[in-house]
Order: C-alpha cells, then structure tokens, then sequence
C-alpha cells in the first residue's frame, strides 16, 4: 500500500471555480502534513502547511483528519494560474531522521 | 539570495557512463534529500542525510552514491549500475529547527542514450 495516496485527476475546472482535492496517508505517526504545487519541468513549491485546526491562506484552505487519516486542499474563485500539480506530503520523524512522502500529485487546469 | 542549486539543469550522458549531479545549499539546513521524478509517479527517496558525513539509503538507492563531506553539498553520482537512470532528480533540505517543509533545488534533467 502506498504511503500516501492522492486521485491524479485531472481535474478541468473554469475560472472562478471551486476545486478540492483529497489525500490519504497509510501511517498514523505520521506528524506533519504539507501541499506542494509543481508547474511544468520545475521543481515542487510549499503551498501551505497543513494542521489539524485548519489553516487559510487567502483562496486556499487545508485540512487535517488525523483519524480518518485524511488531509484536503480547497481552492475557491479559481484562476487561470492556479493550473498546475497539487502534492500531498507528509512526514515522519523516524529514529535516521525526517522522512517524507509524496503523493502522486493531482494535475489542476482552470480554463477560461 | 538563499537557497539551492543544482547543475546543470540539463545532462545529456551515453549509457555505462558514471554522472555526477551536483546540489548545494547556503541555508544553513542539516539535513538534505535526492529525489528522482518520473512521469506519472510522486517523488521518489534515493539518499538523504541528516548530518555532515552521515548518509541513509532510501527507497531506490540501488545505482546510486553520494557523499556529505560538507554541509552545504550533497553531490549524487549516478552510476552505470542504475538500469533507467533517465529521470528528472530533485535535491532538497530541511533545517532541523524549522516547521519541517521541504525546500526544492530546481532540479537536474537527466537524460541517458
């Protein structure tokens, strides 16, 4: 089973739109929760940490269900740059260190 | 500016040729990651290290080494070994005293013929 799990989508929504997406981890030490976006050949960026009172940033809220081990990424009033792939990250302090584990990602295109 | 840096962004290698791919950090993190990205799959573990001179296998470390002799390096060789080393590879840190998020190099484009 993998370690965290995420629909690949894609997901083809018009601007201004209202998108959510889903993400379940298999490990319940996992501590701390993250989305990333990654555009095209570029590197993953921190979109938003996640905890588990939930946490807001402008257009976009995250989510944190540690028992249903469950963690989401709503995005309102959805514009043509949010295109892009959502990962869903997560991480776990093991006795080698930090370990993290990606999702597959969801792929995202807001169209005009 | 802080941050990390890989290069080159693109490599082009014949295959049975060794490749070295190159990651430093002027963040001051303890802590540092190699990925590998292929299409349609999520980031995969080859190496990380938490310290100086201490380094852990990850989850595809066959065909693969690296060393930390310095804090800010982290170089990943690719080795003949490694049977489909074409792939898109991320380099990444963590400072151990931050909220625990990932910072990404702009990775290495790795192309073996």
């Amino acid at each position: 089973r993998k370690e965290v799990e995420q629909d690949p989508g894609p997901f083809n929504v018009p601007e201004g739109a209202t998108v959510a997406f889903n993400c379940t981890y298999s490990n319940s030490a996992s501590q701390s929760f993250f989305w990333y976006r990654q555009d095209c050949r570029k590197e993953p960026k921190l979109l938003m940490s996640v905890y588990s009172s939930g946490n807001e940033d402008g257009r976009f809220t995250a989510q944190l269900n540690r028992a249903s081990q469950y963690i989401s990424l709503l995005i309102r009033d959805s514009k043509l740059s949010d295109s892009a792939t959502y990962l869903c990250v997560v991480n776990m302090q093991t006795n080698t260190g930090n370990q993290f584990y990606f999702g597959t990602g969801t792929s995202l295109t807001v169209i005009p | 500016d802080g941050g990390i840096t890989q290069s080159p962004k693109y490599l082009f290698r014949k295959e049975g040729q060794n490749v070295t791919l190159s990651c430093e950090q002027n963040l001051n993190h303890d802590a540092m990651y190699w990925y590998r990205q292929d299409p349609g799959q999520g980031l995969r573990l080859i190496y990380y290290s938490q310290i100086v001179n201490d380094f852990q296998k990850g989850d595809i470390a066959e065909g693969y080494s690296v060393s930390r002799e310095k804090k800010e390096s982290f170089p990943l060789t690719v080795t003949s070994a490694q049977k489909n080393p074409t792939a898109f590879y991320l380099c990444a840190s963590i400072s151990r005293a931050g909220g625990g998020e990932q910072y990404f190099g702009p990775g290495t484009r790795l192309t073996v013929t």
